[in-house]
């Protein structure tokens, strides 16, 4: 079966400071890979795709990054946090044949 | 491309309550819909998928039937239970390439004893 896992489960860090969020899903090949930004009381904010390695597409301009390094992990990444970036980070993937997703337990962030 | 509207919450119920969350998209293609649920601090996952004109989805006493005269499904529970309080999620399914999904604004139910 397919399990996805994403770590920390929480973290809180300074205004300012580098951020790498993990993400990595088994039991499947070739997924399309997602991270989702949840804000407090807000619905979810499509913030990364990608269909391949290396292959990354960006919703909204930010001052994060994602990577694909490998088939199945996707890296979520800012050089310089801001306070707008706090939130509940999803990760999730689909396989391509269904339309239906897949969620990670989510990253709280809480950038002070 | 197919646009989401959902129901706005909170929603506070007392248990046992009839529980119905609306959702309504414009669809460019053949009408479906997903429900998702989140629990509080957890991710999301898939609650049912109602397809078609008036065929329901089901699913732990949640059922999604599609009313086409105002395009839009609702999500319905007979009896909520306190275990029921969550966000739930309408999505229709791919909007835009790569299987992007566009998720509803999300609605809260709190269910009180």
């Amino acid at each position: 079966s397919q399990t996805i896992h994403q770590w920390p489960a929480t973290l809180v860090q300074p205004v300012g400071s580098p951020l790498s969020l993990e993400c990595t899903v088994e039991g499947t090949s070739n997924p399309n890979l997602y991270w989702y930004r949840q804000a407090a009381g807000r619905g979810l904010q499509l913030l990364f795709y990608s269909v391949g390695i290396g292959q990354i597409s960006s919703e909204v301009p930010q001052n994060l990054s994602a990577s694909r390094p490998q088939d199945r992990q996707f890296i979520l990444s800012s050089k310089k946090l801001l306070l707008s970036d706090s939130g509940f980070y999803l990760c999730a993937w689909n396989s391509g044949r269904t339309d239906t997703q897949y969620f990670g337990p989510g990253t709280r962030l809480t950038v002070l | 491309g197919d646009s989401v509207t959902q129901m706005e919450g909170p929603v506070t119920l007392s248990e046992e309550a009839f529980l119905t969350i609306n959702c309504t998209y414009t669809a460019t293609g053949y009408p479906s819909l997903f429900w998702y649920v989140q629990y509080p601090g957890e991710g999301l996952q898939l609650l049912l998928k109602a397809t078609k004109a008036d065929d329901k989805g089901s699913n732990k006493g949640f059922e999604a039937t599609y009313r086409k005269e105002t395009t839009s499904f609702h999500l319905e529970k007979g009896s909520v239970q306190v275990s029921d309080s969550a966000v739930y999620f309408c999505a229709p399914p791919y909007s835009g390439g790569y299987q992007k999904v566009t998720f509803g604004t999300g609605t809260k139910l709190q269910v009180i004893p």
